[in-house]
C-alpha cells in the first residue's frame, strides 16, 4: 500500500515559538493531502485541504494564520503551528489520497504529538 | 452536513467473546467508509474499507458491513483477543464535490480482558 511519512512524530516547544510538521508521501504523488487534529478522548477533525501549487483551504474555525500550510510539492505537505500556545497541544495527522478506480483511498501518516510548555 | 456517529463509546468484554462495533451516518452519498483503529498515542491502521457499491468486506476475524440506504455500518469482530484493545474509528468519504478527506466518528474503545 502507499505509504505517508511525517516527521516528528513528537515536538515539544515553548509557548510563543513556531513549530514545523512535515508530511511526505513516499511512493506516490499527491496533489492533494488533508490536516487533522485530535484532542485528547476525541476523534479527528479536518483542519484543512492541503493543495499543491495553491492555497490551503481551511475548515471553519480553524485559523489560517496560526496553522500555515504549504505544499510545495507533489510529495511534501507542511503544517506550521505559528506562536504556539499550551492550548495548541494535540496530536496532528496528515493524510493523503490515491484514487484507484474512481474512487478515493486515505492513507495517513504516524502523527505528530506536540506539546506546547 | 455529514455527522458520523459510533455506538457505543466504549466497551468492555471477555477473551473470546464476539462482539459488534456501530457506526452511523447522515448522509449517504458516500464514496465509500473506513474502519481503522488506533492505539494510544499512536497513528490510524487502516482496517477495512467498503466501496458505497458494495455491502461487506472480511480481513481475518473482521467483518465490516454496509448499509447505504439506512446510514450504517458494523464492524464486527470474532473471537476477540488482548491484543484488539484499541480505540477503532469509523470514517465516510463524502461523495460531494471531495477529493479525498474523510469526516470521522468519534470512535468505540474496545478493552479485551485476558
Amino acid at each position: 500500500g502507499a505509504v505517508v511519512s511525517q516527521h516528528p512524530s513528537r515536538v515539544i516547544c515553548k509557548s510563543g515559538t513556531s513549530v514545523k510538521i512535515e508530511c511526505r508521501s513516499l511512493d506516490f504523488q499527491a496533489t492533494t493531502m488533508f490536516w487533522y487534529r485530535q484532542f485528547p478522548k476525541q476523534s479527528l477533525m479536518l483542519m484543512a485541504t492541503s493543495n499543491e501549487g495553491s492555497k490551503a483551504t481551511y475548515e471553519q474555525g480553524v485559523e489560517k494564520d496560526k496553522f500555515l500550510i504549504n505544499h510545495a510539492s507533489l510529495t511534501l505537505s507542511t503544517l506550521t503551528v505559528t506562536s504556539a500556545h499550551p492550548e495548541d497541544s494535540s496530536f496532528y495527522i496528515c493524510s493523503a489520497s490515491i484514487w484507484g478506480r474512481g474512487w478515493p483511498e486515505a492513507f495517513f501518516g504516524q502523527g505528530t504529538r506536540l506539546t506546547v510548555v | 452536513k455529514q455527522e458520523v456517529t459510533q455506538i457505543p463509546a466504549a466497551l468492555s468484554v471477555p477473551e473470546g467473546e464476539n462482539l459488534v462495533l456501530n457506526c452511523s451516518f447522515t448522509d449517504s452519498a458516500i464514496y465509500n467508509l473506513q474502519w481503522f483503529r488506533q492505539d494510544p498515542g499512536k497513528g490510524l491502521t487502516s482496517l477495512l474499507l467498503i466501496q458505497s457499491s458494495q455491502r461487506e468486506q472480511t480481513s481475518g476475524r473482521l467483518n465490516a458491513s454496509l448499509d447505504k440506504s439506512s446510514g450504517r455500518s458494523t464492524l464486527y469482530i470474532a473471537a476477540s483477543q488482548p491484543g484488539d484493545s484499541a480505540t477503532y474509528l469509523c470514517a465516510v468519504s463524502p461523495s460531494s464535490g471531495n477529493t479525498g478527506k474523510l469526516i470521522f466518528g468519534q470512535g468505540t474503545t474496545l478493552q479485551v480482558k485476558p
